[in-house]
């Protein structure tokens, strides 16, 4: 069964830094690649990050391009995100997610994690 | 940018057919996701690559890309249906991916 389990979620100051982990688990994590997608309350999804199997491609929303660093340890069977200068409205539910397709138009994210919450706040 | 218009809500009473559209500039030439998401869970994929299910997602849910509008199609809508609906697509000119607004679907 695969299982993506979100952690390191909070509350931070505005400025401050957080890193949130996903623990994969039931499929082979170094073959596919991940996105990160987050919700702030009451609205809607919002991608975050790509990572592709290798680590090699990267992409970020341009909300937090410069910010965010997106990671993964194939050896933990884990993905990271960290995040830096955050700001209020960073604030969300943070979603891994495994990401499947052949070319980017049909890469779709077929398994969601629980998420966990990031609040920004002083 | 490359933007994806949903109607806010939607409401049928059980039995009817819940028609839920995306908007795009174009979207025919693109790749269309779906997502179903109930409150305080995380979103499940419904349909992809335009018409394609998943296993384990009933037939009842299929989907369909034309002209400037994507669909998905709920049949025989069920109170179980109750939730939020987000298309997803690829916007090649930016290296991003993009979700619509979400549908909120209420079954009276």
């Amino acid at each position: 069964e695969v299982q993506l389990v979100e952690s390191g979620g909070g509350l931070v100051q505005p400025g401050g830094s957080l890193r949130l982990s996903c623990a994969a688990a039931g499929f082979a994590f170094s073959n596919y690649e991940m996105n990160w997608v987050r919700q702030a309350p009451g609205k809607g999804l919002e991608w975050v990050s790509y990572i592709s199997s290798s680590g090699s491609t990267i992409f970020y929303a341009d909300s937090v391009k410069g910010r965010f660093t997106i990671s993964r340890d194939a050896a933990k069977n884990s993905l990271f995100l960290l995040m830096n200068s955050l700001r209020d409205e960073d604030t969300a539910v943070y979603y891994c997610a495994r990401t499947t397709g052949y070319s980017f138009d049909q890469k779709k994210n077929d398994f969601w994690g629980q998420g966990t919450l990031v609040s920004v706040s002083s | 940018s490359y933007v994806l218009t949903q109607p806010p809500s939607l409401s049928m009473a059980p039995g009817q057919t819940a028609m839920i559209t995306c908007g795009g500039n174009n979207i025919a030439v693109k790749t269309v996701h779906w997502y179903q998401q109930k409150p305080g869970q995380a979103p499940v994929l419904v349909v992809h690559d335009d018409s394609d299910r998943p296993s384990g997602i009933p037939e009842r849910f299929s989907g369909s890309n034309s002209g400037d509008t994507a669909t998905l199609t709920i049949s025989r809508v069920e109170a179980g249906d109750e939730a939020d609906y987000y298309c997803q697509v690829w916007d090649s000119s930016r290296d991003h991916w993009v979700f619509g607004g979400g549908t909120k679907v209420t079954v009276l």
